[in-house]
């Protein structure tokens, strides 16, 4: 089967980095997404990742394994509005997204 | 600023009842997805459109149908709701070709009960 695999929930300090992990195992790859989600809103794009390394977007930056089947979101000086959901997908060789659970970001001052 | 709208944020629905959700997006985009999203599960895709009149079933279509008469109008309907349809429902659309990086712009969701 398919599934994307990352942790149920994180707590991390204002100010501090956080890295949440994502590991996917699809039939086929055609890259990498990471969305946030705040309670009650629509899951917002963050990253796209389709060849291995790191893409850095201001504070955010996504890391890609093709090889591993790895991926992470890091988010550095973190901000009380950072507190959300952070979604990984992938999509497959069809270009189906295959989703995670989310990730539910707790930030503490 | 570019927008998915739709129409009803909270539902309340009886069991057996017919029910519609509808999805307006002002982007000109060819493509729009019906997925629900419920606690502890990835966002699972019920049914998608890649141009007017055409649908797709997704993963979990069983007790949904949908519409797409205008490009910019994605409507999902549950002919007869039942409490296992209770979820947070949610419209994406993207443009045009099936890449891999088509990046989905979303709604912000409904909230469906059936009692």
């Amino acid at each position: 089967g398919q599934n994307i695999d990352q942790p149920t929930e994180m707590t991390a300090t204002e100010g501090a980095i956080v890295q949440i992990n994502c590991t996917y195992q699809t039939s086929g790859f055609n890259g990498l997404f990471w969305y946030q989600q705040h309670a009650g809103e629509a899951p917002t794009f963050l990253s796209y990742n389709v060849l291995d390394g790191l893409e850095e977007k201001g504070r955010f930056s996504s890391f890609l394994s093709r090889s591993k089947g790895y991926s992470y979101l890091l988010l550095k000086e973190l901000q009380m509005k950072d507190s959300a959901s952070y979604l990984c997908a992938v999509s497959n060789s069809n270009y189906q997204l295959i989703w995670g659970a989310g990730t539910k970001l707790i930030i503490k001052p | 600023d570019v927008k998915v709208t739709q129409s009803s944020r909270y539902l309340v629905k009886r069991t057996g009842e017919k029910v519609f959700l509808e999805c307006v997006q002002d982007m000109d985009h060819e493509n729009m997805f019906w997925y629900r999203q419920d606690p502890g599960l990835g966002l699972r895709l019920i049914y998608f459109s890649y141009d007017v009149k055409m649908k797709e079933k997704g993963d979990i279509p069983e007790g949904y149908s949908v519409s797409r008469e205008k490009k910019e109008r994605f409507s999902l309907i549950l002919e007869s709701a039942s409490t296992n349809q209770t979820s947070m429902y949610l419209c994406a659309s993207s443009f045009g070709d099936r890449s891999g990086a088509n990046v989905l712009t979303f709604g912000a969701g409904s909230r469906l009960t059936v009692l």
